[in-house]
């Protein structure tokens, strides 16, 4: 089946760096993503990664999935108060050429100044 | 170039009314998404369109319908209202063909069910 795990809560101090975790169960995913939302705003598409890529960053981003596991994380380096948001993963679903996206929880990053 | 736009973006509705939703793409996109987000069940697909056509549908109940126009916008409706309907309604663009898939979301409909 299709689920995707998130811890819910996470709270760093200002300049640490963030490590948000996801697990995911299909095994077929060939896309996946991390999303940013802020209070009462939709979903912001923050990076992805192809199911071939161990490691991509993008500026202070940075995806790492291992695929044995099953677990994707996102690392946000020199995190600012600007970065408090909920942050999800999702993985593509269905098969073929489908634009159906499969949330986890979401986790609430909590940045103390 | 102008984001994913949905209107209305507040509504307050009582049981058993209908409502619809509007949803217009980021230009050039063809492929347009809708999922429902609630505190106790999270982001859920509800279905996806492209070209006019139903291309996938989630778990949801046959009064949850949608359609897309010819210039990609699109419409949910939800039919004989429950309070549980009670969400944030959003709706995600892409460009087909681009085999990321990137979505990108509007703002959201926040529907209250009194």
């Amino acid at each position: 089946g299709e689920d995707v795990e998130q811890s819910l809560f996470l709270s760093v101090r200002e300049g640490d760096s963030s490590v948000i975790n996801c697990t995911y169960t299909d095994s077929s995913s060939t896309y996946l993503y991390w999303y940013k939302q802020e209070p009462g705003a939709g979903l912001q598409l923050l990076t992805y990664i192809f199911s071939n890529m161990d490691m991509k960053q993008d500026q202070r981003l940075t995806v790492l999935l291992n695929k044995k596991d099953k677990h994707l994380s996102l690392r946000i380096a020199d995190t600012q108060t600007g970065d408090s948001a909920i942050y999800f993963c999702a993985e593509r679903g269905g098969s073929g050429n489908t634009g159906k996206l499969i949330f986890g929880q979401g986790t609430t990053l909590q940045v103390k100044p | 170039k102008a984001g994913v736009t949905q209107t209305p973006r507040y509504l307050i509705k009582t049981r058993g009314q209908q409502v619809t939703l509007s949803c217009s793409p980021i230009s050039g996109h063809r492929s347009v998404s809708w999922y429902q987000q609630t505190p106790g069940q999270g982001l859920q697909f509800l279905f996806e369109y492209f070209s006019e056509t139903q291309r996938n549908k989630g778990n949801f109940p046959g009064r949850f319908s949608g359609r897309q126009f010819s210039n990609s916008r699109s419409e949910m409706n939800v039919s004989t209202l429950e309070l549980g309907d009670s969400a944030l309604y959003l709706c995600a663009s892409s460009f087909h063909g681009d085999r990321v898939y990137e979505q990108y979301f509007g703002p959201g409909t926040r529907l209250t069910v009194t």
